[in-house]
């Protein structure tokens, strides 16, 4: 199957800091996707992008397929966006997730 | 719309009893995955259906683990007989197609003692 890395592991932010999460994946994918999961445990779906860019208001992820990477980045970070960052790979039926970033941000 | 609703929230059960766990997809979403996430393994998918029909089941552990899906607002995974290495948050997300944004539900948290 695919390997899935993310980097870095763990990451504290300063409120207003703007960070940049990186998915390596070892595959060509016909599915990546950003989730964040919330200190409380709920997962969300960030983003569906298997290739280009997209931006959700402080939010915005690019892949490069042909480079087999993924970026998120997080602008004027909150502590809201507390939690773990996971990407998630998939070629063919099925989907491989990263061990994630575990984003803390500090008032 | 609801969202993703799954029940039990929580389950406590012994070694060896049977676990069913149920999820109600968002309606009119036709995929629906069954996923399992641990400390130790991460988040893992366990088996996904399109239009009711299951498509891969290649990440259910054993032959203790079975889903089904009878009709497109219902599905169930069980576990049977449950062990204590099968602790865990168990989620279901649903969407449209294979490879649409998933939304997730917010898990059953699985303790066998």
């Amino acid at each position: 199957g695919i390997q899935v890395e993310q980097s870095p592991p763990d990451l504290i932010l300063q409120e207003g800091a703007n960070s940049t999460l990186r998915c390596n994946f070892s595959d060509s994918v016909n599915n990546l996707q950003w989730f964040h999961q919330n200190p409380w445990g709920q997962l969300i779906n960030l983003f569906y992008i298997p290739s280009g860019t997209k931006q959700n208001g402080r939010l915005s992820a690019t892949t490069v397929a042909t480079e087999r990477y993924s970026l998120l980045y997080i602008s004027s970070s909150q502590t809201t966006d507390s939690g773990v960052y996971f990407c998630a790979a998939a070629t063919g039926n099925q989907f491989y997730f990263g061990t994630g970033t575990s984003l803390t941000v500090i008032p | 719309d609801a969202g993703v609703i799954q029940s039990p929230r929580h389950e406590v059960t012994e070694m060896g009893q049977e676990v069913t766990l149920r999820c109600k997809p968002i309606s009119g979403h036709n995929s629906l995955f069954w996923y399992r996430q641990t400390m130790m393994r991460g988040l893992e998918l366990l088996i996904y259906f399109n239009n009711n029909v299951p498509i891969d089941d290649s990440g259910m552990p054993e032959d203790r683990f079975s889903a089904k899906m009878p009709n497109a607002s219902f599905s169930t995974l069980k576990i049977q007989p449950s062990e204590p290495r099968d602790s865990a948050v168990y989620f279901c997300a649903s969407t449209t197609g294979l490879l649409g944004t998933q939304y997730f539900g917010p898990g059953t948290r699985l303790t066998v003692t």
